[in-house]
Order: C-alpha cells, then structure tokens, then sequence
C-alpha cells in the first residue's frame, strides 16, 4: 500500500513569518493530496488540496505545490499568525483509500 | 445539514467488553471510512465503505467490524475491546473518489 512520510514533527516559527510543512509518497498511482489543520481536541478539517493533474494551488496565505516526479507535495503557510498553531497532516490517494502522514505540530510564537 | 454525527462522545469500557461507535451523514455520500489516532501515528484506516452493502478493510481492521445498511449509517464495533484499542475514533465520509472527507467530532475511547 501507500505509505506517505511528514517531516518536520514539530516545527516552531515566530509571528509574521513562513512555515513549510514536506511529505513524500511512495505510490506513483496516488492523484489527490488533501491537507488537515487539527486543533487540540477537534476534528480534522480540510484546508487546502491538490490534484495530479496540477502543479500549486494558493489559497490566501495558504499554498500547496506537488512534484509528481519526486513524489513530494509541500504546505506553504506564509505570514504566519498564532491562530495557525496546530497540527497539520497531509494525506495521499489513490481512490478508495487515504494514506496520512504522522503530523506537524506547529506553534506560531507572538 | 448536520454533516457527520458521531456517538458517543466519549466511552470507557472494560477489557473483553463489546460496543457499538455510531456515525451517521446527511450529505448523501457514499464513501465512508472509520480511523482511528494514536500519538505519533496519524490517522490510520480501520474499514472503509463506498455505498450501501459494501465495505472493505483498512489498516488496521482487526478486533473491529463495520456494516452499510444504509448511505446514512457506518457503525463500527469492537467485538472484545483490548486495551490496545484505547484511541481517539474519526469516523468521515465524501461525495466520492478524490473528493474531500467530512470527518465527525470523534469518539474518545478508554479500554481499562
């Protein structure tokens, strides 16, 4: 099956600047990269994705770019705010099932 | 629309004991799947369905069984619960294949 990696773990950024968020998957049949915010006690919730068939996606100060070829996707959070903290996961498809990265804890430092 | 309602919120049980996780959509989805989220390790799929009277496994499927009898309905039971099976369980669900996933508020889950 799919297996998709995240890196870093946790990652501290200081208010106002830029956070990137890496995965890698291993299926090169996967062709739609979702990414989750998950605040403390609260369900996932989607907020951004990507499909195979598209390079980067922007979404306010929110950004996610795919390399098929490396099979690697990025999150780009830029001018960070504290409301940003939390824990972020990237998952990867190939239809029927999601495969989730392990998770970044993000703290965003006032 | 209420999106993906899941019960109970929290539940403790005894080892060797059974019960039901119920999650219910009003989205009209058909793809539905069950998680569950451990420290450390993410999200990882437990059984997953994509329509009424088909479900296939996940994961992580042992100690755990699902049925579709309905597009509304994805229960998920633990036949003997084992401490092991102590997590936080996300029942989800979408519209269909490549499509974003709803997920519910969660069931926190102690096995003693």
């Amino acid at each position: 099956g799919e297996n998709v990696e995240q890196h870093p773990s946790t990652l501290s950024v200081q208010e106002g600047d830029s956070a990137v968020i890496k995965c890698t998957y291993s299926d090169s049949a996967s062709n739609y990269f979702p990414w989750y915010k998950q605040e403390l006690g609260k369900r996932p919730q989607l907020i951004i994705d990507i499909r195979s068939n598209v390079g980067e996606k922007k979404d306010q100060r929110i950004a996610v770019t795919l390399n098929k070829t490396a099979k690697h996707f990025s999150l780009h959070i830029t001018e960070t705010q504290p409301e940003d903290s939390a824990v972020y996961f990237c998952a990867a498809t190939t239809g029927n099932q999601f495969y989730f990265g392990t998770g970044t804890s993000l703290t965003v430092i006032p | 629309n209420a999106g993906v309602t899941q019960t109970p919120k929290f539940q403790v049980l005894k080892t060797g004991q059974s019960m039901t996780l119920q999650c219910a959509q009003d989205m009209n989805h058909e793809y539905m799947s069950w998680y569950r989220q451990d420290p450390g390790m993410g999200l990882r799929l437990i059984h997953y369905s994509v329509g009424a009277g088909i479900t296939d496994q996940g994961e992580v499927p042992n100690g755990y069984n699902v049925s579709r009898s309905t597009t509304e309905d994805f229960p998920l039971r633990l036949l003997s619960a084992a401490p092991s099976q102590t997590s936080v369980y996300f029942c989800a669900s979408r519209f269909e294949i490549n499509q974003p996933q709803h997920f519910g508020d969660g069931t926190r889950l102690s096995i003693l």
